[in-house]
């Protein structure tokens, strides 16, 4: 069975600041990972996705991601933080499903604040 | 624009009713999803679907249930079963295994 283990329910940064959102996962087989931005009473938004090759993800808004398989983790950074950046973010781990299609275990999120 | 859209973006719900959440996508998956968020605890699988009339049960189905008569859409119907609906709703929808696309939610509440 796969899991996802997000630490630190709440992180606080200044702006400017560095961002770091951990992620570590459990997975049988070779994971897809995924890390999802989520607004007040909105939808999930994807910000970046690890499958195969470069193990250092960008995706949108200036956050990137590293794949490290040694420590089973795909911890999320943004070099200087954004009153914007103000968010729930939630990492998750993929597994193919017979026939097609694919199922996510999502982690229990980290909320991000960004203070002045 | 391509997406997938849920309604009602609000619903309430009385005791002993059924509801019914409305997911429709122009996207073109195959595979569509539904997803039960609560406060603390990230977003668990209630039903997916990876083809038209056929669809299987997630890790919390017990009391949802699901149609897949067209590709587009994947309607999920609340049952009187469900001891404690009120939630997040959130639908999605993927190709293959890539990743998936979420809708907006839909927030129901039992009054």
């Amino acid at each position: 069975a796969q899991s996802v283990t997000q630490l630190g329910s709440h992180v606080s940064v200044s702006e400017g600041a560095l961002v770091l959102l951990r992620c570590n996962y459990s997975s049988s087989v070779p994971p897809y990972l995924f890390w999802y931005v989520q607004y007040p009473n909105q939808g999930l938004q994807l910000l970046l996705k690890y499958t195969t090759g470069a193990t250092l993800v960008k995706g949108i808004n200036g956050f990137e991601a590293e794949f490290k398989k040694s420590e089973t983790s795909f911890h999320l950074t943004k070099p200087s933080a954004h009153m914007s950046d103000a968010a729930e973010y939630f990492c998750a781990v993929s597994q193919g499903i017979t026939g097609g299609g694919n199922k996510l275990t999502f982690g229990t999120g980290t909320q991000l604040k960004v203070e002045l | 624009d391509g997406g997938i859209t849920q309604s009602p973006k609000y619903l309430f719900r009385k005791e002993g009713q059924n509801v019914t959440l409305s997911c429709e996508q122009n996207l073109n998956h195959d595979a569509m999803y539904w997803y039960r968020q609560d406060p603390g605890q990230g977003l668990r699988l209630i039903y997916y679907s990876q083809i038209v009339n056929d669809f299987q049960k997630g890790d919390i189905a017990e009391g949802y249930s699901v149609s897949r008569e067209k590709k587009e859409s994947f309607p999920l119907t609340v049952t009187s079963a469900q001891k404690n609906p009120t939630a997040f709703y959130l639908c999605a929808s993927s190709i293959k295994v890539r990743e998936q696309f979420f809708g907006p939610g839909t927030r129901l509440t039992v009054l």
